[in-house]
């Protein structure tokens, strides 16, 4: 069971727009930075989104962040066929003092 | 570039320890403004964080490992590791090693290693 919520799986044709939210409780969304990543099939995650809403180096503007209160979301627009992945949100957790993981949502890109 | 890579024996038998390294190149693992960490996956599941380290020792772990864990550093190899004790089944992951910084985001990742807890 993990500490921060995300659907299991979503889904979109090319060229679409899609979004994955993230839940989360006062102890870590409600009180820190939401980071999100990606993992390709068969590799390592990747730092995708970091602070809510910045990009790093290299990651397309088709990805963008949000957060409000306790919950967060990733959203993608013109969807690639290369955005097949796994996504997982994750924030510090003050009560663990460390970092907690959404389940993680499998996009799949019809 | 910063790159991160996990080394150790990739399978382990039940009630023994596990036992894996994460050397650090194209950067220092003295850095004042980053952690250390292990994280692991089991198979196709989600990511669960193991515990961190800063290169003074100063150690922080899941409350759920904490009795079987210990991650220690060797600033004089660029290195820390990872040992987790009386291993089942249940351990049984991708073990990644990741750089943290100070908001806790994960920003560079090792390639991940399988360890196989069987006798």
């Amino acid at each position: 069971q993990s500490v921060l919520t995300q659907p299991p799986s979503a889904s979109g044709a090319p060229g679409q727009r899609v979004t994955i939210s993230c839940s989360g409780s006062s102890s870590n969304i409600g009180s820190n930075t939401v980071n999100w990543y990606q993992q390709l099939p068969g590799t390592a995650p990747k730092l995708l989104i970091y602070s809510n809403n910045q990009r790093p180096s290299g990651v397309p503007d088709r990805f963008s962040g949000s957060k409000s209160g306790t919950s967060a979301s990733l959203a993608i627009s013109g969807l690639q066929s290369e955005d097949e992945a796994d996504y997982y949100c994750a924030a510090w957790d003050d009560s663990l003092n460390g970092p907690v993981f959404g389940g993680g949502t499998k996009l799949t890109v019809l | 570039q910063l790159q991160l890579q996990e080394s150790g024996p990739g399978l382990v038998k039940p009630s023994e320890t596990l036992s894996l390294t994460c050397t650090v190149s194209g950067g220092s693992i003295s850095s004042s403004s980053h952690y250390w960490g292990w994280i692991r996956q089991p198979p196709g599941k989600g990511l669960e964080w193991i515990g961190s380290i800063y290169y003074s020792g100063t150690t922080y772990y899941n409350p759920s490992l904490k009795s079987r864990v210990t991650i220690s550093v060797d600033t004089s190899k660029n290195q820390f590791s990872l040992k987790l004790s009386s291993v089942t089944a249940a351990d049984t992951a991708v073990y990644y090693c990741a750089r943290v910084d100070t908001t806790g985001t994960l920003d560079h990742w090792g390639q991940g290693t399988l360890v196989t807890v069987s006798s």
